[in-house]
């Protein structure tokens, strides 16, 4: 069974640039949820998307957006980029068991997002 | 707002020895769960044990098993017998029953001596 895969793994932006990023979850999963990984914020969640509706959204300025398609994948997009973007940026689904439940999440290796 | 603390920014202990996590968290939810996570050099974030709230047995995976005190918002990770194979950055985490946001700690980076 595959897991959780995340293209690209590396890529290197300059300031205001655009960037997308892919996530295609686990075969079966319907939720994908992304977090923005620094050394100085830690892990911070972005957003949450079920059957390509945002769920939920963290404290995160409008040059972040996401979206999911009818085959569960999703890609966020950063606009606009700023030197403090630069993160791992990591994707995870979980099988949604009904709207609750403790929906363990599986996260996949993550892209490294460099702005020069 | 919820909030997850891990006070132990870094940690060692001898390979097949047992070493103690520490992780607080505040909530006034009464329905949630909470895990530790393992990210080692490879980035890839590894789930190693979790625990709803609602249980009051802890939770135990092979040499790795919690302290959950519910009343103390507390939720430690003992790691026994341990391996050079465990040395990574582990996250405590909290999320609620009804969504997937996981709120994270700051991480405990673990080394193991040989």
């Amino acid at each position: 069974k595959a897991g959780v895969t995340q293209t690209p793994r590396y890529l290197i932006k300059t300031r205001g640039q655009q960037v997308t990023l892919s996530c295609s979850p686990i075969s079966g999963h319907r939720s994908v949820s992304w977090y923005q990984q620094t050394p100085g914020q830690g892990l911070q969640f972005l957003f949450e998307y079920f059957s390509e509706t945002q769920r939920n959204k963290g404290n995160f300025p409008g040059r972040f957006s996401g979206r999911q398609f009818s085959n569960s994948r999703s890609e966020m997009n950063v606009s606009t980029l700023e030197l403090g973007d630069s993160a791992l940026y990591l994707c995870a689904s979980s099988l949604k068991l009904g709207e609750a439940g403790a929906n363990v999440l599986t996260f996949g290796a993550g892209s490294r997002l460099t702005v020069l | 707002a919820q909030t997850v603390t891990q006070s132990q920014p870094e940690m060692s202990v001898q390979e097949a020895e047992t070493v103690t996590l520490s992780c607080t968290y505040d909530t006034s939810e009464s329905d949630y769960y909470l895990f530790w996570y393992k990210q080692p050099p490879s980035r890839q974030m590894i789930l190693v044990i979790r625990q709803e709230a609602y249980k009051q047995q802890n939770a135990t995976e092979n040499r790795f098993s919690v302290n959950f005190q519910k009343a103390a918002k507390s939720f430690s990770l003992k790691i026994s017998d341990s391996q050079l194979g465990d040395a990574a950055m582990y996250f405590c985490a909290y999320k609620m029953n009804r969504d997937d946001k996981i709120i994270f700690g700051k991480g405990t980076r673990l080394h193991i001596l040989p």
